[in-house]
C-alpha cells in the first residue's frame, strides 16, 4: 500500500539554527513529491516540488528538501531556522504511475524558539 | 486575486441533516479535490476530479458524494452526516493532477452532533 511517513510529531529549533523535517514515503514508481506548510486557522501553502532533474529542490521562503531515491525520502531542510518558520509541516506524494491520488504524511509541528 | 473558496467556514449540524459545502476556484483549474484533516492522520483525500463530469474516489470517500457539473466548482455533499464526520474539510485545485501543486481553500471546520 502506499504511505508517507513523517517520523516526529514535533521538531525543535532554536532560532539561527538548521532545521531538518523528515519524509519517507513508499510509493510504486516514480512519484511526484510536495511539501506543504499551515499555519494555525488557515489552508495548506505550497513550498516546494520535486518534479525530475537535480534531487535538491529550492522552494518559498529559503526552505529546500533533498529527494533521495535509493532511502525513498524527501527532507525538507532550511539553513537558519526562523520563529516565523513555526507551523504543521506536510509532505506528500502523488503516484506519476497513473491515478490522481495525492497521500499526505501525518504532518510534523515545528517549534522555532527565540 | 488567485482562490480557492469554500463556504460556509463552520458548521454545526444534527446527525442525519443533509448538507453541502461548496467550493469554487478562479484559476480555470482542471484538478480539483477534497481532504479531511484529522489530528494525527494528516490530510486523507475523499474525492478528485480531473475534470468536468469526471471524479474517482480517493482514501475515504464513504458518506460523502461529489459533483462536477463546472470547471470552477466542486461542492462536497454529506447525505446524512454522521459524528465520525466531524472534522476539518479543504478543498483544493491544481492546474493538473501530474506535477502541479494545490490551492487550498481556508477550510470548513464541521461538527455533526
Amino acid at each position: 500500500a502506499q504511505s508517507v511517513a513523517q517520523p516526529e510529531d514535533q521538531v525543535n529549533v532554536a532560532e539561527g539554527n538548521p532545521l531538518t523535517v523528515k519524509c519517507t514515503y513508499s510509493v510504486s514508481g516514480n512519484p511526484y513529491l510536495f511539501w506543504y506548510v499551515q499555519y494555525p486557522n488557515r489552508g495548506l501553502q505550497f513550498l516546494l516540488k520535486y518534479i525530475t532533474g537535480d534531487n535538491l529542490v529550492k522552494g518559498s521562503y529559503g526552505f529546500e528538501a533533498e529527494f533521495n531515491k535509493s532511502q525513498t525520502s524527501f527532507h525538507l531542510k532550511k539553513p537558519s531556522a526562523l520563529v516565523s518558520d513555526s507551523a504543521l509541516y506536510f509532505c506528500a506524494v502523488r503516484d506519476r504511475g497513473g491515478g490522481f491520488k495525492t497521500i499526505f504524511g501525518a504532518g510534523t509541528r515545528l517549534f522555532v524558539k527565540a | 486575486e488567485a482562490q480557492v473558496t469554500q463556504n460556509p467556514r463552520y458548521l454545526i449540524t444534527v446527525t442525519g441533516k443533509k448538507l453541502t459545502v461548496t467550493c469554487s476556484q478562479n484559476m480555470n483549474h482542471e484538478y480539483m479535490s477534497w481532504y479531511r484533516q484529522d489530528p494525527g492522520l494528516g490530510l486523507r483525500q475523499i474525492y478528485y476530479s480531473m475534470n468536468v463530469e469526471v471524479t474517482d474516489k480517493g482514501d475515504v470517500p464513504e458518506g460523502y458524494k461529489v459533483s462536477r457539473k463546472e470547471k470552477r466548482n466542486f461542492p462536497l455533499i454529506l447525505e446524512s452526516p454522521s459524528p465520525n464526520q466531524t472534522s476539518l474539510y479543504f478543498c483544493a485545485s491544481s492546474p493538473s493532477g501530474w506535477g502541479t501543486e494545490a490551492f487550498f481553500g481556508q477550510g470548513t471546520r464541521l461538527t455533526v452532533v
